[in-house]
């Protein structure tokens, strides 16, 4: 099993280009997240999901937006990027039953 | 609602001596409390997790931490630091009645002195 993985690793945009930031798991979990890190400040939840077709706004979800149209992919998407959205984002997945969050690789993303 | 505190962002250990990370959460619902430690330019990785049952936990490469309700503490623990313990560790805490979702502390980086 590959786990989760994340697509791409690194991408600089300019402000105001889009993006889509997409995860794939292969563990046939039931729950995604999406969470931003930035120095000093932890991980932060984006949006999350609890089954295909559903999502939910978490603790900063200004200037994103996210789809779950399968359940093993789960795709956050910036349609106008900001200096401000310059992080590493990381994806979790989770199965129903359980407790833990297995974490993707990270993405890196610069705007310029 | 749920928050967790991490006492100090950099801690420096000498290999050998004790490492000590402190975290301390609030949380409406019964809580499920987690360490995590991130190696450079990697993911998180499960260090161990407080569920259910008995509160002194044991993770992998020899951490524990142990739940103390009347604290609102978890503490992280390893008796011996190893070169190899030198990372960002993450404290969070998630409830079943929210998603499961996690808040976490803000880290804590460990380097260890030869």
């Amino acid at each position: 099993n590959a786990g989760v993985t994340q697509t791409p690793k690194f991408r600089v945009l300019k402000t105001g280009q889009s993006m889509t930031l997409l995860c794939a798991q292969d563990m046939n979990h039931e729950y995604m997240y999406w969470y931003r890190q930035d120095p000093g400040m932890g991980l932060r939840l984006i949006h999350y999901s609890v089954g295909e077709g559903t999502t939910a706004k978490g603790e900063v979800p200004d200037g994103y937006n996210v789809s779950r149209l399968k359940k093993q992919n789960f795709l956050l998407g910036l349609e106008s990027a900001a200096p401000s959205q310059t992080s590493v984002y990381f994806c979790a997945s989770k199965r129903g039953t359980g407790n833990e969050q297995f974490f993707g690789p990270g993405t890196r993303l610069t705007v310029l | 609602a749920q928050s967790v505190t991490q006492l100090g962002s950099h801690v420096s250990v000498s290999e050998g001596a004790l490492v000590l990370l402190r975290c301390n959460y609030s949380s409406s619902v019964p809580p499920y409390l987690f360490w995590y430690v991130q190696y450079p330019n990697q993911g998180l990785q499960l260090l161990l997790k407080y569920t259910t049952g008995a509160t002194l936990v044991k993770g992998i490469n020899g951490f524990e931490a142990e739940f103390k309700k009347s604290e609102t503490s978890f503490h992280l623990t390893k008796p011996s630091a190893h070169m190899s313990d030198a990372a960002e560790y993450f404290c969070a805490v998630s409830g079943a009645s929210n998603d499961y979702k996690l808040s976490f502390g803000a880290g804590t980086t460990v380097t260890v002195r030869a």
